[in-house]
């Protein structure tokens, strides 16, 4: 079993709508929770982390972390075709030191 | 304001050549350094961490090493390349407690030939 897990997709939504990204994870020591938007060629760069139960807002993007079900999603809202992208799921155990990825899911924004 | 830097950008070598990345970090001390594997289309392959000068961990088996001869720098090697070495190389860091991002250098794309 993976560490964490992502839908591939590709998931297209249309300019303005939600578009709404989930990731599991296996490890229920996991204690941070990190979302990274990838373009393509490009490195992953950070959009938002969560370590608490709930809802994180940050501009357009709200994380929710739900650790009794060992969940985190990801919402964007107003999403614009800028938002097209891969994104990577990340979850980092207590000891603070490694980071597991997931594969990423694929996100298309039709004008 | 922490930055990582990251070079060469591409890099174009034939099998059985050596490798050299070079990861250095500014803005921060004693960060956690790492390399990370990316094949077209697929997801982050870790390679080696660091958590101080001296120490590194090996995640996957394979003809690459790694070494952190200052603080700051983090160092990616190969004595001789195979095909499958091709992709795309990152290096990250992050502060050494929990809670806290990794942040990624612009990466390498290695291809060989």
């Amino acid at each position: 079993q993976k560490e964490v897990e992502q839908n591939s997709g590709p998931l297209s939504v249309p300019e303005g709508a939600i578009a709404s990204l989930n990731c599991t994870y296996s490890d229920r020591g996991s204690q941070s929770f990190f979302w990274y938007r990838q373009y393509s060629g490009k490195s992953p760069e950070l959009i938002m982390f969560i370590y608490s139960n709930g809802d994180k807002e940050d501009g357009r993007f709200t994380a929710q972390l739900n650790k009794a079900s060992q969940y985190v999603s990801l919402l964007i809202r107003d999403s614009q075709p800028s938002d097209s992208a891969t994104y990577l799921c990340a979850v980092n155990h207590h000891t603070g030191n490694q980071f597991y990825f997931g594969t990423g899911t694929s996100l298309t924004v039709i004008p | 304001s922490q930055t990582i830097h990251q070079w060469p950008a591409t890099l174009v070598q034939p099998v059985g050549s050596p490798l050299s990345l070079e990861c250095t970090v500014e803005g921060t001390s004693n960060p956690n350094l790492y390399w990370y594997r990316q094949a077209a289309g697929r997801g982050l392959q870790l390679l080696f961490y660091s958590v101080g000068i001296g120490q590194i961990s090996s995640e996957v088996p394979q003809n690459l090493s790694a070494s952190r001869p200052q603080d700051r720098q983090f160092i990616l090697s190969s004595k001789k390349l195979l095909l499958s070495d091709s992709g795309f190389y990152l290096c990250a860091w992050s502060v050494a407690v929990t809670n806290q991002p990794q942040h990624f250098g612009d990466g390498t794309r290695l291809s060989i030939l």
